[in-house]
């Protein structure tokens, strides 16, 4: 029950863009994302909640494809910042529960 | 408070030992969960309360874990006996509601058993 992510790892130069994709095996209802920095809690970067829902923010932006069961995480023109691992959580459909993906480790570089 | 709250920051347990971690959650935040996470993993989920209700304790490992909030705001979670396997960081997180808004982390509790 708990999603994919995919790449597990992935190194970028700044101003690169980069996607990471979350793929459940179960119907979702919403799914959330979340950057990770080293030894840091987990920050909340946004919540699609519609399937096909797309959201975002500054340069980092997520679509949600409800019949495929998966989301997908943008980032362009990466910054510095960015660097860190990313997590999706899924919500799934029918059952009050919640999974946090597999992680994608993100590094930026100059 | 402005944010989810814990203590201690770290923990070194000698194996066997009972511990207590506190969760302060936003004030006015309803729901509040415990993950564990382990070096390099993802959060796992623990237990979820709303208010003082302990609405779901499935991710608990073994009877050894235990969690209460008893005036629906701050909780523990306590670990008995506590075995080298217990070692992870411990997570709180709040929300107004159920899973329909972003978590709040806290910083989490780093525990360490020798």
């Amino acid at each position: 029950q708990q999603p994919v992510q995919s790449p597990q790892a992935v190194i970028l130069r700044e101003g690169e863009d980069a996607v990471i994709n979350c793929s459940s095996s179960k119907a979702l209802y919403s799914v959330h994302w979340y950057r990770q920095k080293h030894g840091e809690a987990p920050v909340f970067l946004m919540i699609l909640l519609k399937g096909g829902e797309q959201k975002g923010h500054d340069k980092i932006s997520a679509s949600f494809n409800e019949k495929k069961q998966q989301s997908s995480l943008y980032l362009t023109a990466s910054q510095l910042s960015y660097s860190g691992t990313y997590f999706c959580g899924t919500e799934l459909r029918g059952g009050n529960q919640f999974y946090f993906g597999t992680g994608t480790s993100l590094t930026v570089i100059p | 408070g402005a944010g989810v709250s814990q203590s201690p920051r770290y923990k070194v347990a000698k194996r066997g030992q009972d511990v207590a971690l506190r969760c302060d959650p936003i004030s006015g935040h309803v729901s509040l969960f415990w993950y564990q996470q382990a070096l390099g993993q993802g959060p796992e989920f623990l237990t979820y309360f709303q208010n003082e209700a302990q609405l779901d304790k499935s991710g608990l490992p073994s009877d050894r874990f235990f969690a209460e909030r008893p005036e629906g705001s701050v909780s523990t979670l306590k670990i008995q006996r506590t075995q080298q396997e217990d070692s992870a960081v411990y997570l709180c997180a709040s929300t107004k509601g159920g899973y329909k808004f972003g978590y709040t982390f806290g910083s989490g509790t780093r525990l360490t058993v020798v």
